[in-house]
């Protein structure tokens, strides 16, 4: 199995901040790898597949980098609403297998 | 628009059995896959299965092959999951998503369904 190991597992950041998180895959997965938001008690919201491709109706906040085995989520300027937990996935292969999550918090 | 329905809050017994569906509109059914996962209480995502509609593909998980059957119904657009031989450590709220056939990124999810396993 893949695994997907994200960093950090949390952290604090203001309004505005730029917010970088990654991810690595314990093998190449090509560019086969998706992100999510999800807010408590709330359903995950798609933002990115492909590395770097953005969802429709996703903000151009949101951007996706990497190829291979290292990726990154990066949000340029974080606004309330942004404060969630973010988990990255690969589908390159079965089983499908997540991240751990990234809980970005208000500072 | 898209839209992935599911059904409500279930409570069973060890050893039981669980079926969640999943009602999709908005699209044509069997263009695009159904996958799901799992959350457990304040824990991580866990996927569990992915079903292509049109060709009746699946891949399971293997914390639960051989409980897990994923079903369609394409005159509903429907999807199904039922979930056998409960424990306790199924307890998890349970999400169907969708998915382009011949690829497995997921694009709209439901809402969730919450199954307690409890005696």
């Amino acid at each position: 199995d893949i695994q997907m190991t994200q960093s950090p597992s949390s952290l604090s950041a203001s309004v505005g901040d730029r917010v970088t998180i990654t991810c690595r895959a314990s093998q190449g997965i090509s560019n086969s790898l998706a992100w999510f938001q999800q807010k408590p008690g709330k359903a995950p919201k798609s933002l990115i597949y492909g590395a770097s491709n953005l969802q429709s109706g996703v903000p151009s906040k949101f951007s996706g980098s990497g190829s291979g085995t290292d990726f990154t989520l990066t949000i340029s300027s974080l606004q309330p609403e942004d404060f969630a937990t973010y988990y990255c996935q690969q589908y390159n292969s079965f089983p499908l297998t997540f991240g751990g999550g990234t809980k970005v918090e208000i500072k | 628009q898209v839209q992935l329905v599911q059904s409500g809050a279930e409570v069973k017994k060890p050893g039981a059995s669980v079926k969640v569906s999943c009602k999709a509109s908005g699209y044509t059914f069997l263009k695009f896959g159904v996958g799901w996962v799992r959350q457990a209480p304040g824990q991580g995502l866990e996927w569990i299965g992915w079903s292509n509609t049109n060709n009746g593909n699946r891949n399971y998980g293997q914390n639960v092959q051989g409980r897990l059957t994923m079903t369609t119904d394409a005159s509903t657009n429907t999807a199904y999951m039922e979930l056998r031989s409960l424990r306790s450590d199924d307890t998890a709220v349970y999400y169907c998503a969708r998915t382009k056939v011949g690829a497995t990124d997921f694009d709209y999810w439901g809402q969730g369904t919450l199954v307690t396993v409890s005696s």
